[in-house]
């Protein structure tokens, strides 16, 4: 059974850092790129970072680029987000999702599993 | 950014009834080897998203047949054909064909 469980989140104050991880069992996390989607409370969901199946390309929306960071360890099966700088617009309930690329004759790419979330709260 | 207009906000229906969810992008979806990349995902309450359509109109494994996804280049439409209690909550279309992606602002599926 495919398993992402989110940790690491909690209340820090504007400016400081915090890191999520998400960790991955039921599958083989090395073969699967990885992202990270947050929800502002009351809001929808918003996509904050993707990361290649070897951690060789990062993408990030262009709000936390030079203050957000994901990164893996396969060997660990284990994602992680790294966040500094952080503002009162960062906090959210973040969520990591696997992501599927898959080639038949047609080209399909969305993201099947998501782990319950983390809350992040941002306050001075 | 893409933007993806869902409609309607909010919708309420009886069990058993059909209902659609409309969401139309900003941009064509539709790249050039002819692939449509739309997904459709719910929230019930409480939970994390779950997916339960890619790429238009296949249906994720698990995902009931009452759930059916149709359109084309910009305008896209969620079916279910004849909604159940389990299926309240709130629905989003997700296009992953620009960067960044980007989410519909949601359509909140209530029960009567």
């Amino acid at each position: 059974e495919v398993q992402l469980v989110e940790s690491g989140g909690g209340l820090v104050q504007t400016g400081r850092s915090m890191k999520l991880s998400c960790a991955a069992s039921g599958f083989t996390f090395s073969n699967y790129g990885m992202a990270w989607v947050r929800q502002a409370p009351t809001k929808g969901l918003e996509w904050v970072a993707t990361i290649s199946y070897d951690g060789s390309s990062t993408y990030y929306r262009d709000s936390v680029k030079g203050r957000l960071t994901i990164s893996r360890d396969n060997a660990k099966s284990t994602l992680y987000l790294q966040m500094n700088s952080l503002r009162s617009e960062d906090t959210a309930t973040y969520y990591c999702t696997r992501e599927v690329r898959r080639y038949t004759t047609d080209y399909y790419y969305y993201f099947d599993y998501w782990g319950q979330g983390v809350m992040v709260t941002v306050s001075s | 950014d893409v933007v993806l207009t869902q409609t309607p906000p909010t919708l309420s229906a009886t069990i058993g009834q059909s209902v659609s969810i409309s969401c139309r992008s900003s941009q064509s979806l539709l790249d050039s080897d002819g692939d449509t990349y739309l997904n459709w995902l719910l929230q019930r309450p409480g939970q994390s998203p779950q997916l339960l359509i890619y790429s238009v109109s296949n249906l994720e494994s698990g995902v009931p047949n009452r759930f059916s996804g149709s359109g084309s280049e910009t305008d896209f439409t969620l079916k279910i054909s004849g909604v159940e209690a389990e299926d309240l909550g709130v629905y989003y279309c997700m296009q992953v064909i620009h960067a960044p992606l980007t989410f519909g602002s949601g359509t909140k599926l209530e029960i009567k």
